[in-house]
């Protein structure tokens, strides 16, 4: 079974920390993503990266970098957390056609 | 990048069919048309794809008209269960094309 798996479910953090989610694919997947999804606002993309190394800005990559180290390990970098930080955090897989996508389970983060 | 747009909410009770109609009218000659659906607190989940005519699979139906500016996705029959968020997504699958995902469109069902 494909499985994308975020390393936190809920997650609290202090204002201007540093925070790391992480995500796991172990489909050999060359595209990863993530998302942030705030109550209507559907899910934007904030950076994708498409292999090892590389990675693209979404359309709200500001406050966030990315960094992909190795193929199946995607992590997502709040340099200084903030407040508007708050929200759902989703990652996600695809082949490179990106014909599917598969998401893990979401992080929640709260950030105080 | 073709834009999409969808209702931002339908209303169905158990038993019927729902069609959710996606506009498109950008759509370029590589495009596929992708739908996906999302419950609560989870990721969102592929349903169904398609390029043109009909495709149907055992959870749902595309139907994509010749000229291709929009597309329906048909759930029939509805459950309580198939209340959710459903996503129609426009993209080639070139190296240009970022999985970008609108609002959706807000399904209930109701018994």
């Amino acid at each position: 079974d494909v499985k994308v798996t975020q390393s936190s479910r809920y997650l609290v953090k202090r204002t201007g920390e540093k925070v790391f989610l992480e995500c796991v694919q172990d489909m050999d997947h060359e595209n990863m993503f993530w998302y942030r999804q705030d109550p209507g606002l559907g899910l934007r993309l904030i950076y994708f990266s498409y292999d090892v190394k590389m990675k693209e800005k979404g359309d709200i990559p500001e406050g966030y970098s990315v960094s992909r180290e190795k193929k199946e390990r995607f992590s997502l970098i709040l340099e200084s957390a903030s407040t508007n930080q708050t929200s759902m955090y989703l990652c996600a897989s695809s082949t490179r056609d990106r014909r599917q996508a598969f998401f893990g389970q979401g992080t929640r983060l709260t950030v105080v | 990048l073709a834009k999409t747009t969808q209702p931002i909410s339908m209303d169905s009770y158990e038993g019927q069919e729902v069609n959710i109609t996606c506009s498109h009218n950008n759509i370029a000659t590589n495009d596929y048309i992708t739908w996906y659906q999302q419950f609560p607190s989870q990721g969102p989940r592929f349903i169904i794809q398609g390029y043109k005519t009909k495709v149907t699979n055992e959870v749902a139906s595309l139907f994509i008209p010749a000229d291709r500016k929009s597309s329906t996705l048909s759930l029939p029959r509805v459950s309580l269960s198939d209340t959710a968020v459903y996503y129609c997504l426009v993209g080639s699958m070139d190296s240009s094309y970022k999985l970008i995902f609108g609002s959706g469109t807000r399904l209930l069902v109701r018994p």
